[in-house]
């Protein structure tokens, strides 16, 4: 099936840091992705529809330019998070359709972010 | 803008018992997904529901749709342990190209 293959699967940075985490799918080809964000016992949040060769869509209240998103190439896309502050500590999720079979979405294994 | 309503969002249930998670939505929604989720874990699919009256099984959970009630069930069929997890359902929106999820089922089965 559609694998999606996401690194780092942890990291801790200091305050005021930038964090790059990258999303792969390693068996088909992703024109979309999609990040969200989980904070511990809550649901998924989207956070933004990562385009490829455009730009990416974010939801209301998502700071474009603190989750920097780039999306280079049909199985790459990678979201920094910019000057990151405690608060921005959390479980970050991405996921992508291989439209081609026909499947449903297949998530990343996620990264966890501490912000210390 | 689609929004998805489980219950109950907690469940507590012992082996061998059945039990029916409800996932209500508010619009017309393309697709509705079910997912796993494992505590510390990342997301797993277990059904893809397209149509009205859509029925999908896998061992011991069985998914439906109903598009006209806009209600997608879960059900669990004589309990594991195993089957402890939180599950989410997830509706996608006419053309929107995007999933909106639930709040989440956190199952525990007790021996």
């Amino acid at each position: 099936g559609a694998v999606v293959s996401q690194h780092p699967s942890w990291v801790i940075c200091k305050s005021g840091t930038s964090v790059k985490i990258e999303c792969r799918s390693l068996d088909f080809q992703a024109t979309t992705m999609f990040w969200y964000r989980q904070f511990p016992k809550q649901s998924l949040m989207l956070m933004a529809t990562s385009n490829e060769g455009s730009k990416a869509t974010y939801e209301q209240g998502v700071e474009k330019d603190k989750f920097l998103i780039n999306h280079a190439s049909l199985t790459l896309s990678t979201l920094t998070v910019t000057s990151a502050h405690p608060e921005d500590s959390s479980f970050y999720i991405c996921s992508a359709r291989d439209t081609d079979r026909g499947l449903g979405y297949t998530f990343g294994s996620g990264t966890r972010l501490t912000v210390v | 803008e689609l929004k998805v309503e489980q219950n109950p969002l907690f469940l507590s249930m012992q082996e061998g018992k059945n039990y029916t998670i409800y996932c209500n939505y508010s619009t017309t929604s393309d697709r509705l997904y079910w997912y796993r989720q494992d505590p510390g874990k990342s997301l797993e699919s277990l059904f893809v529901l397209l149509s009205n009256g859509a029925v999908k099984q896998e061992g011991r959970l069985m998914a439906s749709l109903d598009t006209k009630a806009r209600l997608s069930t879960l059900h669990i069929t004589a309990a594991v342990h195993d089957l402890s997890a939180t599950y989410f359902c997830a509706g996608e929106e006419t053309n929107a190209g995007k999933s909106t999820f639930g709040d989440g089922t956190t199952l525990t089965v007790k021996p």
